[in-house]
């Protein structure tokens, strides 16, 4: 079955300081995509970082960089110099393979990360 | 500015009636997709569309209706045998109906039951 596995539900960070949120995933696709998600209070979902299986190389988007470990099947988030404005549900998804699953996502649980002054 | 619209931001309904939430995109995207958030929760897929006049249902589709007569157009009803309507749901968008891009979300609408 494919599915995405957030195991911290909820993590406190200091200001200026990295954290990394974990993700694993479950698929026998040979092609899929992972993505990161932000959640605010307000509720939008504002789409962070890509990887593709296929990516040689771990995707960096600013502050935002994924650990992508194929073999572990685990996409991991880290955020560099954390601000209190990253404080917000992160959510992991996944895309399964290119052809005939009509390009939706599979998502994780969530994890809520606040940041401290 | 191109992105997606969804309206009302809160709804209510009352026992047996129907309510139609609206989503509309300008970014000129095949894909269109309706998500629902319980709290806590991550989404789940309620139905989606690769292109106009065709739709699939996702993994929790019993009780909702949708329609794609438009390209920028995917309301969600949501009907009377929905017996747990009171939900955050979203709505999204991507430009390709196959690949990996990703997708974008509106700003959502709070479903709550009077």
């Amino acid at each position: 079955a494919q599915k995405i596995t957030q195991t911290q539900p909820g993590m406190f960070v200091q200001e200026k300081e990295a954290v990394t949120l974990d993700c694993t995933y479950d698929t026998s696709d040979p092609s899929y995509g992972l993505f990161w998600y932000k959640q605010p209070s307000s509720g939008e979902m504002i789409f962070l970082i890509y990887q593709g299986s296929y990516d040689q190389q771990n995707a960096t988007e600013g502050r935002y960089s994924l650990n992508f470990q194929k073999a572990r099947k685990s996409a991991n988030l880290v955020i560099s110099a954390s601000q209190l404005g990253d404080s917000a549900m992160y959510f992991c998804a996944m895309s399964p393979q290119i052809y005939n699953q009509g390009g939706k996502l599979i998502f994780g649980q969530g994890t809520e990360l606040s940041v401290k002054p | 500015d191109g992105g997606i619209t969804q309206s009302p931001k809160y709804l209510f309904r009352k026992e047996g009636q129907n309510v139609t939430l609206s989503c509309e995109q300008n970014l000129n995207h095949d894909a269109m997709y309706w998500y629902r958030q319980d709290p806590g929760q991550g989404l789940r897929l309620i139905y989606y569309s690769q292109i106009v006049n065709d739709f699939q249902k996702g993994d929790i589709a019993e009780g909702y209706s949708v329609s794609r007569e438009k390209k920028e157009s995917f309301p969600l009803t949501v009907t009377s045998a929905q017996k747990n309507p009171t939900a955050f749901y979203l709505c999204a968008s991507k430009m390709e109906r196959q690949g990996h891009q990703p997708q974008h979300f509106g700003d959502g609408t709070r479903l709550s039951i009077l």
